[in-house]
């Protein structure tokens, strides 16, 4: 079954602090994996894209890891910031015979910073 | 450069009723999907729209339907609406391709009473 699982499910750290957000799955066949920052009330916007050939991405202060091969990724966020309080969202692409894949979603990270 | 935008915002209806939410995709893409967003959940998979046709689809029933137009805009129907349908529902947009980005609308928030 394709799964994709997130930890912790719920995090709070103080501002100027790193953290760091582990997704698990078992999507097959894999294409891709996705992070997604979604605010209280809006919708997803994506942070990163990794495919199977990459294990590291930035985006500004947030890295992330893939490592296929146990299917784990983590994504960590350097010098947090209040406006970083969000959900993290880790998404898996798994390919289809036809040009479009199909995401599997993760329930998420609830990442606080607190002052 | 307009992004995807989702219409309404916000919207209550009853049990047994009928609604259609509706979402124009960003400039350029031609490819909508639509998801279901419990309150505390990630987003769940409805269906996918290319070429104005349903391609792919997620464990609903069929009182989901769906429906794109010649501009790539597209529709989502829900009838008999049940309880549980209350979610915020998510349309997003993008290219062709297993590793093209999704642009996401901000969403519906459907509350059935």
């Amino acid at each position: 079954k394709n799964q994709v699982e997130q930890s912790p499910q719920s995090l709070i750290i103080l501002e100027g602090k790193n953290c760091t957000l582990q997704c698990n799955y078992t999507v097959s066949p894999f294409s891709n994996l996705r992070w997604y920052k979604q605010d209280t009330g809006r919708g997803p916007v994506s942070l990163t894209i990794m495919t199977f050939s990459e294990n590291t991405k930035s985006n500004g202060r947030y890295t992330a890891t893939l490592d296929a091969d146990t299917k784990q990724s983590s994504l960590h966020i350097t010098a947090s910031q209040l406006s970083d309080s969000a959900s993290y969202i880790c998404v898996v692409s798994a390919e289809r015979g036809s040009t479009l894949g199909r995401l599997y979603f993760g329930r998420g990270t609830q990442l606080t910073v607190w002052p | 450069d307009a992004g995807v935008t989702q219409s309404p915002t916000h919207l209550i209806k009853t049990r047994g009723q009928q609604v259609t939410l509706r979402c124009s995709p960003k400039s350029g893409h031609d490819t909508v999907s639509w998801y279901q967003q419990a309150l505390g959940q990630g987003p769940q998979f409805i269906f996918q729209y290319y070429e104005e046709e349903e391609r792919q689809r997620g464990n609903f029933p069929d009182r989901f339907s769906g429906h794109q137009f010649p501009n790539y805009s597209s529709e989502l129907n829900v009838n008999a609406l049940l309880l549980g349908d209350s979610a915020l529902y998510l349309c997003a947009s993008s290219l062709r391709g297993f590793n093209q980005p999704q642009h996401f609308g901000d969403g519906t928030r459907l509350s059935i009473l």
